[in-house]
């Protein structure tokens, strides 16, 4: 059974930058699967940031595009996620995921089994 | 980015009710979508994937319909642990979007 569970500052100032990391337990991230991340401001909707294929090749969501980076730790079985020049507006629960497959195959934008989120205030 | 589109907002049904909320894709997107449930403090859980195929060990009150552009969500029979936060979601085309959620209350 695959889990995954995120972890990082809690805490991000203005202007910097916040990283957080899925550690993923069940499965071996760098044998299948696209590995995302998707967040949610408080109150509100959902909105995917990025995914990662096992082979190392990233998507990114086009209005985040410039601030975003994700990476894999096959090592670790850990992605992470760089947001920089955070600003208020990026403070939310973030979540990652794991993407489902249909007939085997992986699909990049659907997720199904996700972290349990974690919480970050930009604020200084 | 497609815009997706839920109604209600929020709607307030009694136990044993049937409960339908609705998605409308901006473009068509084939059977290319999700619907999740959230409840406070958690993470979504996938409910139905490919617009109306239940996802393993989910109950079978729950049930999708629909290709297009048009999508309908079904509770046959509202039960206390359904109050939730229910989310459309397509994943035809990049980037991927939700719909902006229907709270289910009891009346």
């Amino acid at each position: 059974q695959v889990q995954l569970q995120e972890s990082g500052p809690g805490l991000v100032k203005p202007s910097e930058t916040l990283s957080l990391t899925c550690t993923v337990s069940g499965y071996s991230i760098g044998s299948g699967y696209y590995w995302g991340w998707i967040r949610q401001p408080p109150g509100k909707g959902l909105e995917w940031i990025g995914s990662i294929y096992h082979s190392g090749t990233t998507y990114y969501n086009p209005s985040l595009k410039s601030q975003v980076s994700i990476s894999l730790d096959t090592s670790k079985n850990q992605f992470s996620l760089k947001l920089s020049s955070v600003t208020a507006a990026d403070t939310a629960v973030y979540y990652c995921a794991k993407s489902q497959t249909l007939f085997g195959v992986a699909i990049i934008g659907a997720f199904d089994v996700w972290g349990q989120g974690t919480m970050v205030n930009v604020s200084s | 980015d497609i815009q997706m589109t839920q109604s209600p907002s929020s709607l307030s049904a009694s136990v044993g009710d049937r409960v339908t909320i609705t998605c409308q894709a901006s473009q068509g997107i084939s059977n290319y979508l999700n619907w999740y449930q959230q409840k406070p403090g958690k993470a979504p859980k996938l409910l139905i994937y490919d617009a109306s195929n239940l996802e393993t060990g989910v109950p079978s009150r729950f049930s999708g319909s629909g290709s297009g552009t048009d999508f309908t969500f079904t509770i046959s029979s509202l039960q206390p642990e359904d109050i939730a936060r229910y989310y459309c979601q397509q994943y035809d085309n990049l980037p991927p979007t939700f719909g902006g959620g229907t709270t289910v209350e009891i009346k």
